[in-house]
């Protein structure tokens, strides 16, 4: 059974950088076809894909958001992280990680999520 | 890059009643990367269909998706009240993922 899990800060400072913790059981990063993504969700609103991991540690990004994020994986430790610099009030939201199958390419299953409040 | 403009924002039906949600993407979907999935508050989003028509595992088969190019719909047959959620569509080209802005069911 695939499970993910999401953990982090509850809380983060203006300008400061967000660093959110994927750890899943079920799967192996490093077998062929196997990613992992994280997509965050402001309240009350809509999906947003943020970025991505390959099990060939390729890595892709949401295009507007590129400059700010950076995904990584330890593969020994099977976690995901993702580092988010300069967070602004609008970066509220939950943030979720999911596995993602190539190349079916479904995001499919998703974390419970994590709330992260950006303020001062 | 790809948008994904789903309506109606918000739809009241009863339970019992059909249910039609359109997705329209703003560029030809040629690779049949068209997937919805539906949310309940408070919870991650489930996968519902994938490749525009598939039914992933477990799903009833009261839902069902069809479209092509840019036009495509989730339809719920006689709705449980258990479908009241939201639900968005997604597409996925170029290393790259979309999602619509989500229609809201709502019981009426």
């Amino acid at each position: 059974q695939v499970t993910l899990r999401e953990s982090g800060p509850a809380l983060v400072r203006p300008r400061q950088t967000l660093t959110l913790t994927c750890t899943f059981s079920g799967f192996s990063l490093s077998a062929f076809g196997m990613c992992v993504s994280w997509i965050r969700q402001p309240p009350g609103k809509a999906l947003e894909w943020l970025a991505r991991i390959d099990w060939d540690d390729d890595k892709y990004y949401r295009t507007s958001l590129k400059t700010r994020l950076t995904i990584s994986k330890d593969t020994s430790k099977n976690q995901v992280v993702l580092a988010m610099t300069n967070m602004d009030p609008l970066d509220t939201g939950t943030y979720y990680c999911a596995l993602v199958r190539h190349p079916q390419n479904l995001i499919y299953p998703w974390g419970q999520g994590t709330l992260v409040t950006v303020s001062s | 890059e790809m948008v994904l403009t789903q309506s109606p924002g918000t739809l009241y039906l009863s339970p019992g009643e059909r249910a039609t949600l359109s997705c329209r993407t703003s560029q030809s979907v040629d690779n049949n990367y068209l997937t919805w999935y539906q949310q309940k508050p408070g919870q991650a989003p489930r996968l519902l269909i994938y490749s525009v028509s598939s039914r992933a595992t477990g799903i009833p088969a009261r839902f069902s998706g069809s479209g092509s190019g840019t036009d495509f719909t989730l339809t719920i047959s006689r709705l449980e009240p258990e479908d009241f959620a939201v639900y968005y569509c997604q597409h996925y080209d170029n290393s790259l993922y979309t999602f619509g802005q989500g229609t809201k069911l709502e019981i009426k």
